[in-house]
């Protein structure tokens, strides 16, 4: 089975605070994703990733950056955290973008990040 | 602009019974469709796909419907088992990125 690890489960951050959250999979897949669940909004795609160095915005990138330097790690940086950042993250993979059926994403357990 | 949505935030059926989640989509470009399933406290779990080309996909006690000219999906579990109860999300793309619903609370009770 594809694991997606997120390696917090709970953050607490105050309000200015620089604050990375990272992703490891380890089925080498192509593809990993950031997304924020919110009650009332669903998941919202913040940054995907598509290849190593490579990324795009999702629908809400703003405030947020991420880094892909290896194929299996995916990071999500908060430059300066605000409380409306506060939500729970999820990160995700996929095998790829091509193939019909490969793109079902993986998800991770989840981080959520409470800023104050 | 909410290009998949789910108008019902929640849903309670009696064990034994039927569920029928609902999920409409305004993108005439969305030609892939799944389910997701989220526990609290755990990462939403894939449960059960259908691509344009069909309307129907069954897997068990699930089963998806899609009616392309209604821009509209469904989710029907028979019958419902209260380990059912979560958050049900519906997602829809092209191939790669997903866009996701709000997600539907579905209760069942024993």
């Amino acid at each position: 089975d594809v694991k997606v690890t997120q390696s917090s489960r709970y953050l607490v951050k105050r309000t200015g605070e620089k604050v990375f959250l990272e992703c490891v999979q380890d089925m080498d897949h192509e593809n990993m994703f950031w997304y924020r669940q919110d009650p009332g909004l669903g998941l919202r795609l913040i940054y995907f990733s598509y290849d190593v160095k490579m990324k795009e915005k999702g629908d809400i990138p703003e405030g947020y950056s991420v880094s892909r330097e290896k194929k299996e790690r995916f990071s999500l940086i908060l430059e300066s955290a605000s409380t409306n950042q506060t939500s729970m993250y999820l990160c995700a993979s996929s095998l790829s973008l091509q193939l019909p059926g490969a793109n079902v994403l993986t998800f991770g357990a989840g981080s959520r990040l409470t800023v104050l | 602009d909410q290009q998949v949505k789910q108008n019902s935030p929640s849903l309670s059926v009696q064990e034994g019974r039927i569920s029928i989640l609902n999920c409409d989509y305004t993108n005439s470009m969305f030609d892939y469709f799944l389910w997701y399933k989220k526990y609290p406290a755990e990462g939403p779990t894939f449960l059960i796909s259908i691509s344009s080309i069909k309307d129907k996909n069954e897997d068990g006690r699930f089963t998806v419907f899609l009616n392309k000219s209604a821009k509209h999906l469904s989710l029907h579990i028979v019958p419902s088992q209260p380990g059912d109860s979560a958050v049900y999300f519906c997602a829809a793309g092209p191939y790669g990125k997903l866009t996701f619903g709000q997600g539907t609370i579905l209760t069942v009770h024993p």
